[in-house]
């Protein structure tokens, strides 16, 4: 079936280390992928986004990676800070303007080490 | 400026009783959605709204669950009569892309106890 959906449950990371997070996506009409982060008590929060026709966009401290060929998608945060733990969820759209729709995968937790 | 505001931010309420949550999108957005959040679950789209007409509500469990949009400024989810298994955190969104491709910004939840 189509889903999106992430590999591990849990991820530790000492505090400066990079961090990399990653996603799965079964449905290759997917064309455009976003990750959101969500602190405790919170709504997710924009991160970043790339569309389908590109493999890479960076922001601030994080990177997002996307290859159509193996439908995988990851989050790279450079010199990871408390502030960074949360739960992190990719999702994916399939459809265009009024009939697109957002899939979001089942998440998976950050926890920063100091 | 002022984010997706939402109402009441806690409610615990028992088995079958009508349940109204609340959201305020960001002015100028002109799509909206409704999201529930439960550990079994993740995130599941119920609803969204573009420009104040539903698009898609194939997400909505099932004929006790409803939502309407009377105006770009308000929107309510109501659940009637409500169960034990609609306990979640029910999300709104709002987005100014007229659709999802774009960047949606989330209120603070609603979280829902029904006993």
């Amino acid at each position: 079936g189509e889903s999106v959906g992430l590999h591990l449950p849990t991820l530790s990371v000492q505090e400066g280390d990079n961090s990399i997070i990653n996603c799965a996506y079964s449905n290759s009409a997917s064309d455009y992928f976003i990750w959101y982060k969500q602190e405790s008590g919170k709504g997710p929060q924009f991160i970043i986004d790339i569309r389908s026709n590109m493999d890479k966009r960076q922001g601030q401290r994080v990177t997002v990676l996307l290859n159509k060929t193996v439908k995988h998608l990851s989050l790279q945060i450079a010199a990871t800070q408390p502030g960074d733990s949360a739960v992190y969820f990719c999702a994916e759209n399939r459809g265009t303007g009024a009939n697109s729709k957002l899939t979001f995968g089942k998440g998976i937790t950050l926890s920063v080490r100091p | 400026d002022a984010g997706v505001i939402q109402s009441p931010r806690h409610e615990v309420t028992e088995m079958g009783q009508e349940v109204t949550l609340r959201c305020k999108p960001i002015s100028g957005h002109n799509s909206l959605f409704w999201y529930r959040q439960t550990m079994m679950r993740g995130l599941e789209l119920l609803i969204y709204f573009n420009n104040n007409v539903p698009i898609d509500d194939s997400g909505m469990p099932e004929d006790r669950f409803s939502a309407k949009m009377p105006n770009a400024s308000f929107s309510t989810l109501k659940i009637q009569p409500s169960e034990p298994r609609d306990s979640a955190v029910y999300f709104c969104a709002s987005s100014g892309s007229g659709g999802v491709s774009g960047e949606l910004f989330f209120g603070e939840g609603s979280r829902l106890t029904v006993l």
